[in-house]
């Protein structure tokens, strides 16, 4: 099973409407991160946590809202999603001791239409 | 955007040879990692090195910093199929900031 699991794998929605992604981890570490991809862009942060109650805006937080549910749980919303928020999303973890070593989920393919 | 860029953004050698990438990145850094990104799958990370070094190897890659210039290499020796895949630089503290990356292809 993996270590870092995003849900769903794949989605497709229209413009307006509020969307999920969730993530889950076996891995034990405290820091979890939202990040997307675009062609040509690479990866941009979007928000991240270093533990239950802490939350933090990474670059390109506007239109997003996240929940930290649990240490293993890192959930990203889009309130109301709009097309140029197509994008390939991960989450990733990484634990105080080594913090600069990201483990990835496999992503979620999102396309708003 | 503190974001790093890559070069070349896209790389297509022989199986056997040496790959090289390189990337440069604008404010100062206490460590630059690389990442490797089979397509459309999560990255994983491959090597991270320090400021105050200025090589680094692991296997058959091998990583170069020149906090004077700003950049990074990234070398991959005799490489094969299975190397195909986008390389990345990070950098970062809390946040990290991943570049635009570069397409290897390595043929058979």
């Amino acid at each position: 099973d993996a270590d870092v699991t995003q849900t769903p794998r794949n989605r497709i929605t229209k413009t307006g409407k509020r969307i999920m992604l969730e993530c889950s981890q076996t891995k034990g570490h405290d820091r979890m991160y939202w990040y997307r991809q675009d062609p040509g862009l690479g990866l941009r942060l979007i928000y991240y946590s270093f533990d239950v109650k802490d939350i933090n805006k990474g670059e390109i937080s506007d239109g997003y809202s996240v929940s930290r549910q649990a240490q293993a749980k890192f959930s990203l919303s889009l309130e109301s999603a709009i097309p140029n928020q197509t994008a390939l999303y991960f989450c990733a973890t990484s634990e105080p001791g080594t913090p600069e070593k990201l483990f990835f989920g496999s992503g979620t393919q999102l396309s708003v239409l | 955007s503190q974001q790093g860029e890559e070069d070349p953004q896209a790389l297509s050698i022989q199986e056997g040879e040496n790959a090289t990438m390189n990337c440069s990145y604008k404010t100062s850094i206490n460590n630059l990692q690389w990442y490797r990104q089979n397509s459309g799958r999560g990255l994983v990370h491959l090597i991270l090195i320090r400021s105050n070094e200025r090589e680094k190897h692991s296997g058959r890659l091998r990583v170069t910093l020149d906090t004077s210039k700003k950049s990074s290499s990234l070398l991959i020796t005799a490489s094969r199929a299975a190397d195909t895949a986008s390389y990345f630089c990070a950098t970062g503290g809390n946040q990290f900031y991943f570049g635009t990356g570069t397409s290897l292809t390595v043929i058979p």
